[in-house]
């Protein structure tokens, strides 16, 4: 039983470019989260999803886009890469109202 | 909106001593509360969570946490801690109430000393 699976682990990109990081979870949990964290901040949720083909924004959602088209996964999407979006992502996943579990975390690192 | 208060960045604790982090949270409705734990390089593990009942929960590797609805409040407890616990610690509160997500506080870095 994996649980909640990211990839990829770690990214270096370029300002402007543009990358997709991939979750996937395998307990058949309708909620799934992609949240960032930075020094100081805790982790701040950037968008979420209740269910299949469902999105919606978090706190900080800008210079962000996710799709859920299957249950099982979760994209998130940078289309054009700034500095302050180097961070570390998490990505978890739930029921309803209850504990979150997540995946190890992708390092993005944006020059 | 909302919110959860660490209100320590830094703690540290002699190997052996007892520990209690705080947390408190905002919001008029009935929370559901958790503390998670999360070693240098590694996602977050669930310590232990709070639904409803017993106001004192015990969680995994020795922590519990009392509820305690007149202050807002989830602190976290250990008896003893050990220097395998040193890491960063958040706080987490969601509602039973529609669409409800987590928020987290901004954690408690935990430091042991010998």
């Amino acid at each position: 039983n994996a649980g909640v699976t990211q990839t990829p682990k770690f990214r270096v990109l370029k300002t402007g470019q543009s990358m997709t990081l991939l979750c996937a979870q395998d307990m058949n949990h309708e909620y799934m989260y992609w949240y960032r964290q930075d020094p100081g901040m805790g982790l701040r949720l950037i968008h979420y999803s209740v269910g299949e083909g469902t999105t919606a924004k978090g706190e900080v959602p800008d210079g962000y886009n996710v799709s859920r088209l299957k249950k099982q996964n979760f994209l998130l999407g940078l289309e054009s890469a700034a500095p302050s979006q180097t961070s570390v992502y998490f990505c978890a996943s739930s029921w309803a109202h209850t504990e979150a579990f997540f995946g190890q975390g992708t390092r993005l690192t944006v020059v | 909106a909302q919110s959860v208060t660490q209100p320590d960045i830094h703690i540290t604790v002699s190997e052996g001593a007892s520990l209690e982090l705080r947390c408190n949270y905002s919001y008029g409705a009935t929370p559901y509360l958790f503390w998670y734990v999360q070693s240098p390089g590694q996602g977050l593990q669930l310590l232990l969570k709070y639904f409803s009942g017993d106001t004192l929960v015990q969680g995994i590797k020795g922590f519990e946490a009392e509820f305690k609805r007149s202050q807002s409040s989830f602190n976290l407890r250990k008896p003893s801690v050990h220097w395998s616990d040193a890491a960063e610690y958040f706080c987490a509160v969601g509602f039973n109430s529609g669409y409800s997500t987590l928020t987290f506080g901004k954690g408690t870095m935990l430091l042991v000393s010998p």
